[in-house]
């Protein structure tokens, strides 16, 4: 399956900044995911993003907020712009393992674990 | 509406018994249902999955079943060891997106 490297693992970050998560995968993958885990609650499908097109987005995401980068087909960046306290979540990236028979489950990254103060 | 749920959010066991972990679902177009683990400060690993064609699968000491009729999923993992010890996500597959439950966190005592 494929390894992701995703940084940064954690930061603290003042009201009103942003920030710019990235993924680098080891192998080329078509789609590439965005979720995000809120405290005690599970993870929510941000955005996908596809390589030469425009990410799509879940209802409750916008692109002004959450712009998504795909330059090529192993590397990703999210931005959580004009961050606000209720940002403050796990963002990770992950794609999806396909098999021959099947869907294998998605890798995902370690997580970058952000705070805003 | 969430269409996928764990409605236990944590479950304690005694290391060699089994543990079950319950997973509901709503929509009737997920075509695969998997299970995950995740431990604090990683990334969710993946266990298990399931096509939504099959009754069972199994994979050493993890085995999910899925009752179609009752949109219900199970991971049974026997005999529990120690290492169990994590969040165990629930998740169903459609158009390749996964959608969570909202995971179930699993005590196995030594």
């Amino acid at each position: 399956s494929a390894v992701i490297s995703q940084k940064p693992s954690r930061d603290i970050c003042q009201r009103g900044t942003s920030l710019t998560i990235q993924c680098q995968v080891d192998s080329q993958v078509t789609m590439m995911f965005w979720y995000r885990q809120q405290p005690g609650q599970s993870l929510t499908l941000i955005a996908t993003a596809n390589q030469g097109s425009e990410a799509t987005y879940e209802s409750g995401f916008v692109i002004d907020k959450f712009p998504i980068s795909r330059p090529n087909l192993t590397f990703s960046t999210l931005t959580v712009s004009n961050m606000s306290p209720e940002d403050s979540s796990i963002y990770l990236c992950s794609v999806e393992d396909l098999r021959d028979w099947g869907p294998y489950g998605y890798t995902f990254g370690s997580g970058t674990r952000l705070t805003v103060v | 509406d969430q269409q996928v749920k764990q409605n236990s959010p944590s479950l304690s066991v005694q290391e060699g018994r089994i543990s079950i972990l319950n997973c509901d679902y709503t929509n009737s177009m997920f075509d695969y249902f998997l299970w995950y683990k995740k431990y604090p400060a990683e990334g969710p690993t993946f266990l298990i999955s399931i096509s939504s064609i099959k009754d069972k699968n199994e994979d050493g000491r993890f085995t999910v079943f899925l009752n179609k009729s009752a949109k219900h999923l199970s991971l049974h993992i026997v005999p529990s060891q120690p290492g169990d010890s994590a969040v165990y996500f629930c998740a169903a597959r459609h158009l390749g997106k996964s959608t969570f439950g909202d995971g179930t966190t699993l005590t196995v005592k030594p």
